[in-house]
């Protein structure tokens, strides 16, 4: 079945260190999401990529879609505490439901 | 903005008892989703509804059954609670099936004794 896999499971950084994670799909994507779930809470929408190769910014947050619509990846700049959190990549299946990667715990030590 | 409505947020049962959520959308949206949140795990999607017809179905146990009334909000009943069945379940609704965001609900945690 469709997958969504993410790497890395988890990563510590020290504040004001860069952040990468990475996102793929076994399938084409008709659009990825990604969300953000802070220790002890639910997920909440950052954004959805949708046309090829599309890069978004949200401040300090880079979302890219690859040109195949297979892979994703959210790059955060000058990390800080509040960052601190599960980023999960999501893609939907033909059926509508959302499909998430395993997700990336992002550690920020001030 | 009203946001996604679960009740109750925290549950204790036993073994072989019962369990029922609660999941009010957000208003206009016509898509429930529910998922299963273990410890360190993604959400896994149980079973989904559109405009009160299931829509999807995952890996919900046949001792799970849920559906989605005229007011649009959905119940999730569990019953034979297995020590397993411990976990984060999170409603989440869109405005459009397949194709728009989610907005998840803070969730509801079980706990199984």
């Amino acid at each position: 079945g469709q997958q969504v896999m993410q790497i890395p499971q988890y990563q510590h950084v020290q504040e004001g260190e860069d952040f990468t994670t990475y996102c793929n799909s076994s399938t084409t994507l008709s659009n990825i999401q990604w969300y953000k779930q802070r220790p002890g809470g639910h997920p909440v929408f950052l954004i959805q990529l949708v046309k090829s190769g599309e890069v978004k910014k949200q401040k300090r947050l880079t979302f890219q879609f690859g040109e195949a619509k297979k892979n994703s990846s959210l790059h955060i700049t000058a990390t800080q505490t509040t960052d601190v959190g599960t980023y999960f990549c999501a893609g939907p299946s033909n059926t509508g439901k959302l499909i998430f990667g395993q997700g990336t715990t992002l550690q920020v030590k001030p | 903005a009203a946001g996604v409505i679960q009740s109750p947020r925290h549950l204790i049962k036993e073994k072989r008892e019962t369990a029922t959520l609660k999941c009010y959308p957000i208003p206009r949206h016509d898509t429930v989703y529910w998922y299963q949140q273990g410890p360190g795990q993604d959400p896994q999607f149980l079973i989904s509804f559109y405009e009160k017809m299931q829509s999807d179905k995952g890996s919900i146990p046949d001792r799970f059954s849920a559906q989605q009334f005229s007011d649009y909000h959905s119940e999730l009943n569990m019953s034979s609670l297995e020590l397993g069945d411990s976990a984060l379940y999170f409603c989440a609704s869109s405005a459009r099936l397949g194709a728009n965001v989610l907005t998840f609900g803070a969730g509801s945690r079980l706990t199984v004794l």
